[in-house]
């Protein structure tokens, strides 16, 4: 069965530091991995990986694949209060139109 | 371009009820899909919808049923209402061509937030 991890669930940080967080996947026919970031309600797209070793960087945000290794890490530099959220990443396969998704990482960033 | 909507936003229902829940695409879009989430649960799959025929479906009861209208608009059924069904119901369009079995990102409308009593 497809799956899609995300490690850790939950992180506690002070502002100022850097966070990495973690999805690891199992899915047949891959094609692309994807970073949202949901603060109150909607997610919000951040990033799309198809292809391997080439990082995605959006500011302070950076996000990286493995095709070999099976997983994406997305990097938080400087964070602020602003980061906190809860940080989901979902793998799309190639042979259908549904993304599967992990359980989040929940961000907290304390002053 | 206008984002996508919801309507309605928040929902109570009893036990046994059914309820119907509404979402706008973005103009363009073509693909829908529903997600259930519940607190400290990632988004579950419910199904997904293009050009007014259901693609995909995850693995919900058959209470949850949904369709798509030639507009491109969805909209999402839940009949006998449990206690289990409250949660944030979001639905997210994409361009998602099937011809050229390519995915496009996923944008999300702000969600109903159902409440079962």
């Amino acid at each position: 069965e497809d799956k899609v991890v995300q490690s850790p669930l939950s992180l506690v940080v002070h502002e100022g530091d850097t966070v990495t967080l973690n999805c690891s996947y199992e899915v047949t026919n891959f094609r692309s991995l994807l970073w949202y970031k949901q603060e109150k309600k909607a997610p919000t797209f951040l990033f799309m990986l198809t292809s391997s070793g080439i990082e995605k960087k959006s500011g302070r945000l950076s996000s990286i694949l493995d095709k070999k290794e099976l997983f994406s890490i997305l990097n938080i530099t400087a964070t602020q209060t602003g980061d906190s959220a809860v940080y989901l990443c979902a793998a799309a396969e190639d042979s259908n139109y549904q993304l599967i998704w992990g359980a989040g990482t929940k961000l907290i960033i304390k002053p | 371009k206008a984002g996508v909507t919801q309507t309605p936003r928040y929902l109570i229902k009893t036990r046994g009820q059914q309820v119907t829940l509404s979402c706008s695409p973005i103009s363009g879009h073509r693909s829908v899909s529903w997600y259930q989430q519940t607190p400290g649960q990632g988004l579950q799959f419910l199904f997904e919808y293009f050009s007014e025929t259901q693609r995909n479906k995850g693995n919900f009861p058959g209470r949850f049923s949904g369709r798509q209208f030639s507009n491109s608009r969805s909209e999402m059924n839940v009949s006998t209402l449990e206690l289990g069904d409250s949660a944030l119901y979001l639905c997210a369009s994409s361009l998602s061509n099937p011809g050229q079995g390519s995915y496009n990102e996923q944008f999300f409308g702000p969600g109903t937030r159902l409440t079962v009593l």
